[in-house]
């Protein structure tokens, strides 16, 4: 199961939004709405920020916001702050293996 | 408070075996599915299997990269989360993660992670 496509970089100004995208197929984006989203700075354990597309866990900032369309998903981050700075990765089941990460993108606050 | 606590990282020669374990605490592990996540260094996620809870069958999922050689298990009796490594590659060198499926918002989604555990292969 290949990965699914996120961009290897973002980069945005403190207030600014940005947006990251998480390319799959009609076999996992596209089919099922069960994309995730994770937040992970460097030297820690990757935190769970979206789930279900566009469903943020207990205790997350509603800056975080995600969507989908078709074979891809987004995350968007708004009014960016210094502590946004991270490793993002998406996932989402799929119909032959229940879960495949994207490449990861990381995003720094300029 | 919600916790997973892996245990059983270390440095081993290709070929051979490490066991991995993940204890849990503040939820009910027998509801949850459980999961292993790998991440070698400098590289990304790589979701390596999971576990179903017992009344769902207790079924196992292996990434291609690992199946045939590890083992995950669960032992609802001591909230404990297993991973066997069997004939094990250099590429399996990462810091190894437990989580959580299905504890606090659904199936599907990662939910509760560990500090993780580092396995290192070399000779």
């Amino acid at each position: 199961q290949s990965a699914l496509t996120q961009p290897a970089s973002v980069s945005g100004s403190p207030g600014q939004s940005i947006t990251i995208s998480c390319t799959g197929t009609n076999s996992d984006v596209g089919r099922y709405n069960y994309v995730s989203w994770y937040q992970q700075h460097p030297g820690k354990a990757p935190k769970l920020i979206i789930y279900e597309v566009s469903n943020r866990p207990s205790g997350v900032s509603n800056r975080f916001s995600g969507s989908k369309s078709g074979n891809t998903a987004s995350l968007t981050i708004s009014g960016l702050q210094a502590e946004d700075e991270a490793d993002y990765y998406c996932s989402s089941y799929t119909s032959s293996s229940p879960l495949v990460f994207g490449g990861g993108t990381k995003l720094t606050v300029l | 408070e919600v916790q997973l606590v892996e245990s059983g990282g270390d440095l081993v020669k290709p070929g051979g075996s490490l066991r991995l374990s993940c204890a849990a605490s503040g939820f009910t592990f027998t509801n949850a599915w459980m999961s292993w996540v790998r991440q070698a260094p400098g590289k990304g996620l790589e979701w390596v299997g999971r576990i179903k809870r017992k009344s769902d069958g207790g079924t196992t999922y292996y990434a291609a990269p690992v199946e045939g050689r590890f083992t995950i298990s669960r032992d609802d009796s001591t909230n404990t989360l297993n991973l066997q490594m069997n004939s094990m590659k250099t590429e399996d060198t990462a810091v190894y993660y437990c989580t959580t499926e299905g504890a606090i918002v659904g199936y599907h989604a990662l939910e509760i992670w560990g500090q993780g555990t580092t396995v290192t292969v070399s000779s």
